[in-house]
Parts: structure tokens; sequence; C-alpha cells
């Protein structure tokens, strides 16, 4: 079993939609949490990124963190074309640890 | 403008020939690491340094070799050892044992075909 597990999609939505992603991990002693959104043929870049429980916001992104759950979220609110991309998930035991990373989900907003 | 930069963007190798990924960072991190992407499959390790002049194996590092004799540079190594190198691999950096700020930075990769 992995230890984080993300569903690869694709997931396909209308403009205007609200994008729900989602990430499932197993161990506990991950405290760092990230969501990265790669466009085709390029690097990944940093979404968000918090260490504790709870929501984060930043514009039409918000982080979800449930760390009794062990699972975390990620909503784009009114989507556009432009947020089409893989939007890979990644997790840290702590500041020296190595990343964990999930498969990645590819959203795909239709105008 | 502080950043990661790969060389080349596309790369072409014929079999039995071994081939060199650049990786450059002037972000002042000291850890590096090299992943392998491929579809469907997320990013997989295949070499990290924590260090100039130090460096572990990743969950797939046997084909691969690297080298950290410099704190800005990590070159990657595709050996002929490698039986499946074509592939998306991608270079990153941070900081280490910061409290804040420990994300990954990432390049924009390099298109390893073999020919």
């Amino acid at each position: 079993q992995k230890e984080v597990e993300q569903d690869p999609g694709p997931l396909s939505v209308p403009e205007g939609a609200i994008v729900s992603l989602n990430c499932t991990y197993s161990n506990s002693a991950f405290q760092y949490f990230m969501w990265y959104r790669q466009y085709s043929r390029k690097g990944p870049e940093l979404l968000m990124y918090t260490y504790s429980s709870g929501n984060k916001e930043d514009g039409r992104f918000t982080a979800q963190v449930d760390k009794s759950s062990k699972y975390i979220s990620l909503f784009i609110r009114d989507s556009q074309p432009s947020d089409s991309a893989t939007y890979l998930c990644a997790m840290l035991t702590d500041s020296w640890g190595k990343f964990q990373f999930g498969a990645g989900t590819q959203v795909v907003v239709t105008p | 403008d502080g950043g990661i930069t790969q060389s080349p963007k596309y790369l072409f190798r014929k079999e039995g020939q071994n081939v060199t990924l650049s990786c450059e960072q002037n972000l002042n991190h000291d850890a590096m690491y090299w992943y392998r992407q491929d579809p469907g499959q997320g990013l997989r390790l295949i070499y990290y340094s924590q260090i100039v002049n130090d460096f572990q194996k990743g969950d797939i590092a046997e084909g691969y070799s690297v080298s950290r004799e410099k704190k800005e540079s990590f070159p990657l190594t595709v050996t002929s050892a490698q039986k499946n190198p074509t592939a998306f691999y991608l270079c990153a950096s941070r900081e280490q044992g910061a409290l804040m700020n420990t994300e990954a930075f990432f390049g924009q990769g390099t298109r390893l075909t073999v020919v």
C-alpha cells in the first residue's frame, strides 16, 4: 500500500464549478502538507502549504487538513480553463524528511 | 531571479549510452532531489542530497548515479544499466531544518527519450 493515495482522474468540470481534490495517507507522522499544480511538460509549482489541521484559504483555493482522518483536500472555486492541470499532493514528516507525493489528479475545466 | 535550472529540456539517448542531466540552483538550498515522473505514477525519488559531498539512494536508484561536488549543482547520470529510461525527470531543492518555508522548488524538467 502506498503511503499517499490520490485518484489520478481525469476529473472534468464545467467552467465556474467547484473542483474538489483529495489525498489520503497512512503515516500519522506527516505534519507538513502541500498542493502543487503541474501544467503539461512543466515542473510542479507550489499552490498551498500548511502544517496544521484546519482550513487555509488563498484566493480561489482552499486547503483542508484533517489529521484525525488522515485526509487532505484542495478546493478550487469558480474554476477557469486555465486551472486545467495535474494537481499533486505532497507530505513531509518533518522539515528534515523526504517528500511523499501522491500520483496526481488530472483536472480538465471545460469552457 | 532565484530558481532551479534544468538542462537540456529535451534529450535523446541511444541504447547503451550514458547521458547526464544538469540541475543548478541559486536558492542557497542545502537539499536537492531527483525525481522521475511516468504517466499515472506520480513522482518517484531517484536520489537526494542533504549536503555537499553526500547523497542517498531514493526508491528507484538502480541505473542512475549522481554527484554533489558543489552546493549549487546536482547532476544526474542515466547509465546504460537503466533499462527503461524514457521519462520526465524533475530536479528539486529546498531549505532543510526550517520550521517554515520547507516546501520544494522544482525545475522545469528534462524529457529523456531512448531512440
